[in-house]
């Protein structure tokens, strides 16, 4: 069964304190990864699309990476507007339905 | 604008009547989902179109909940005879088919919070 793990379930840094959140997962081949971020009360709102392990995308201060289990999001030097719920997703080759399949996501608490 | 819009944002019901949400999705794309978030969780893949055809639903989509889109365009997600248990965020994202290998980006609307009394 296609899976996803996010860890920590919480983070909290203070202002320019870089940390990584992570995202393991199982998935009966991969077709695509995704980040996206989610406010309170608000849609996820796309951030990265991953699918080659070694690929590596950047935008602003996040940068997300991938490998053959696992994709992380370094976050560098944050701001107070960081803070977000950062959800991972997987979507499978298998009969090209596009669904994502998501974590439970990290909620990220920046301090100034 | 021209990203996902759903209405209502919001929306109150008390346990056993009908709701109905719709979802907009960007105009060029042809692929539209729907699924549902409960608090602390990730979204939950409820159904999908692609142009008015609904081509797969999740276990979770009791025979309480229905979906169309006519004529390939916007959607409509109805939950009759609503439960407690129905109370979540109903989230509607669209994109544009892939070839099959190539990853799918979904582009996600504000999602229509529902609560049931």
């Amino acid at each position: 069964e296609d899976q996803v793990t996010q860890s920590p379930e919480a983070l909290r840094l203070q202002e320019g304190e870089s940390s990584s959140l992570n995202c393991s997962y199982t998935v009966s081949g991969l077709r695509g990864l995704f980040w996206y971020r989610q406010d309170p009360g608000k849609g996820p709102e796309f951030l990265f699309t991953l699918y080659s392990a070694g690929e590596e995308k950047e935008k602003e201060r996040l940068k997300a990476t991938l490998t053959k289990k696992e994709s992380f999001l370094h976050i560098t030097a944050p701001k107070p507007e960081d803070s977000a719920t950062y959800l991972c997703a997987v979507q499978a080759k298998a009969g090209n339905t596009g669904k994502l399949i998501f974590g439970q996501g990290t909620t990220l608490q920046v301090k100034p | 604008d021209t990203g996902v819009s759903q209405d209502p944002r919001h929306k109150i019901t008390k346990r056993g009547q009908n709701v109905t949400f719709r979802c907009d999705p960007i105009s060029e794309h042809n692929r539209l989902y729907w699924y549902r978030q409960t608090l602390g969780q990730g979204p939950e893949f409820l159904t999908y179109f692609q142009n008015e055809a609904q081509l797969e639903k999740s276990r979770l989509l009791s025979d309480r909940f229905s979906a169309e889109r006519p004529k390939g365009s916007f959607s409509t997600l109805e939950i009759q005879r609503t439960e407690q248990g129905d109370s979540a965020m109903y989230l509607c994202a669209s994109s544009s088919m892939g070839t099959g290998l190539s990853p799918e980006t979904q582009y996600f609307g504000p999602g229509t919070r529902l609560l049931v009394l």
